[in-house]
């Protein structure tokens, strides 16, 4: 069975400075994608990025990058230039091989950014 | 291009009445998913359509759920009998079959409260 952790109940940073969120995952599979999603008060999961299991660069969006760590099997999101916006929760999640479409989400990190 | 929208926001409802939700996706999209998110958790995967099909169904989805998607656009998801236990957030995500990534992007939601 797939799982992903996140062990960050919440994360306290400073403005302008890079924030790294953990997350470890658990799969047999050797074809999988991994994602992040950020979840303000409103509700609304907002999509980041994206990491599939054979890309062998780490994804980058904008301020957002995936550290990439397949043997460690670790996803870890990295916010540069953390701005107040950035407070949310965040969320990893796995998706397994093609044909099982389902994510499974992690319980999230609370991400508070100081002015 | 308009997101997902779900419909109502917000409900609440006593003990042993029926609720039905509504979840309209991105248009051209042709894969639709319910998830539900209790307090501090991360989303839960309850169902998925690819166009009318209901290709996959959890365990927690349980004989009182029912969600259909008559003609491969929107989605209703109804819940019958209605227990305190199903209060959460209900939320809706699609995506097209496209490509690599397949990613999922999510609506609103829908926050139920049963008293």
């Amino acid at each position: 069975a797939q799982k992903i952790t996140q062990t960050q109940p919440g994360m306290f940073v400073q403005e302008k400075e890079a924030v790294t969120l953990d997350c470890t995952y658990d799969t047999s599979d050797p074809s999988y994608g991994l994602f992040w999603y950020k979840q303000p008060s409103s509700g609304e999961m907002i999509f980041l990025i994206y990491q599939g299991s054979y890309d062998q660069q780490n994804a980058t969006e904008g301020r957002y990058s995936l550290n990439f760590q397949k043997a460690r099997k670790s996803a870890n999101l990295v916010i540069s230039a953390s701005q107040l916006g950035d407070s949310a929760m965040y969320f990893c999640a796995m998706r397994g091989p093609q044909g099982a479409q389902k994510l499974v989400f992690g319980q999230g990190t609370r991400l508070t950014i100081n002015p | 291009d308009t997101g997902v929208s779900q419909n109502p926001r917000h409900k609440i409802t006593k003990r042993g009445q029926n609720v039905t939700f509504r979840c309209d996706p991105i248009s051209e999209h042709n894969r639709l998913y319910w998830y539900r998110q209790t307090l501090g958790q991360g989303p839960e995967f309850l169902t998925y359509f690819q166009n009318e099909a209901q290709l996959e169904k959890s365990r927690l989805l349980s004989d009182r759920f029912s969600a259909e998607r008559p003609k491969g656009s929107f989605s209703t998801l109804e819940i019958q009998r209605t227990e305190q236990g199903d209060s959460a957030m209900y939320l809706c995500a699609s995506s097209l079959r496209a490509g690599y990534t397949d990613t999922q992007y999510f609506g609103p939601g829908t926050r139920l409260t049963v008293l």
